[in-house]
């Protein structure tokens, strides 16, 4: 089964909103990278937070990280069409995995309308 | 893009031919990694090297084989494609700050 599970499975809003993804995992991990994936294009690294952090910022982006809750969250502020894409959680096992691997959720597709 | 580049980008084969992807990266990194994403599925690992000719298999590795002779060069080896192994294959770098960076991506079609 799936490390990372995001939710909502699909998000619409309208340009200018705030755009909220969260991402669930089951066991403990080193870290959890975030990545947007236009159709039909290769995965966009956004950022990486590690088990340690709780909060990072990356332009209008917004990770947060619960290890209590084994939960992550992405916020996109002031969303704009270009925003639309998929988006994907995926961890970094804290240990007895394979080096460095990803376990990558099944994504959430936001569109954002102009 | 972390220097990967990936060849061939768009493949089509029959059943039973065998096939090889090239993935290349520019910087040096030790650890490389090959992905495949389906639909429902997401992205899963195929085979993933730590070094030259040191490789290992992932959670989805039947039918697949690799090779690194090079530090820039990871190959993945179909030796006789079937029609489950149409799909989108990633290459992967992990960078010195623990981040991975995918390549392109080559879409394979297997008839």
């Amino acid at each position: 089964s799936q490390q990372g599970e995001e939710d909502p499975q699909a998000l619409s809003i309208q340009e200018g909103e705030n755009a909220t993804m969260n991402c669930s995992y089951k066991t403990s991990i080193n870290n959890l990278q975030w990545y947007r994936q236009n159709s039909g294009r290769g995965l966009v690294h956004l950022i990486l937070i590690r088990s340690n952090e709780r909060e990072k910022h990356s332009g209008r982006l917004r990770v947060t990280l619960d290890t209590s809750k084994k939960s992550s969250s992405l916020l996109i502020t002031a969303s704009r069409a270009a925003d639309t894409a998929s988006y994907f959680c995926a961890t970094v096992l804290d240990r007895g995995s394979t080096l460095g691997r990803l376990y990558f959720g099944r994504g959430t597709q936001l569109t954002v309308w102009p | 893009d972390a220097g990967i580049t990936q060849s061939p980008r768009h493949k089509v084969t029959e059943t039973g031919t065998p096939v090889t992807l090239r993935c290349h990266q520019t910087e040096n990194h030790r650890y490389m990694y090959w992905y495949r994403q389906d639909p429902g599925h997401g992205l899963r690992l195929i085979h993933y090297s730590y070094g030259v000719k040191d490789t290992d298999k992932g959670e989805v590795s039947d039918g697949y084989s690799v090779s690194r002779s090079k530090t820039e060069d990871f190959l993945l080896t179909l030796e006789s494609a079937t029609s489950s192994q149409t799909s989108v294959y990633f290459c992967a770098i992990t960078s010195a700050h623990n981040e991975q960076f995918f390549g392109p991506g080559t879409r394979l079609t297997v008839l």
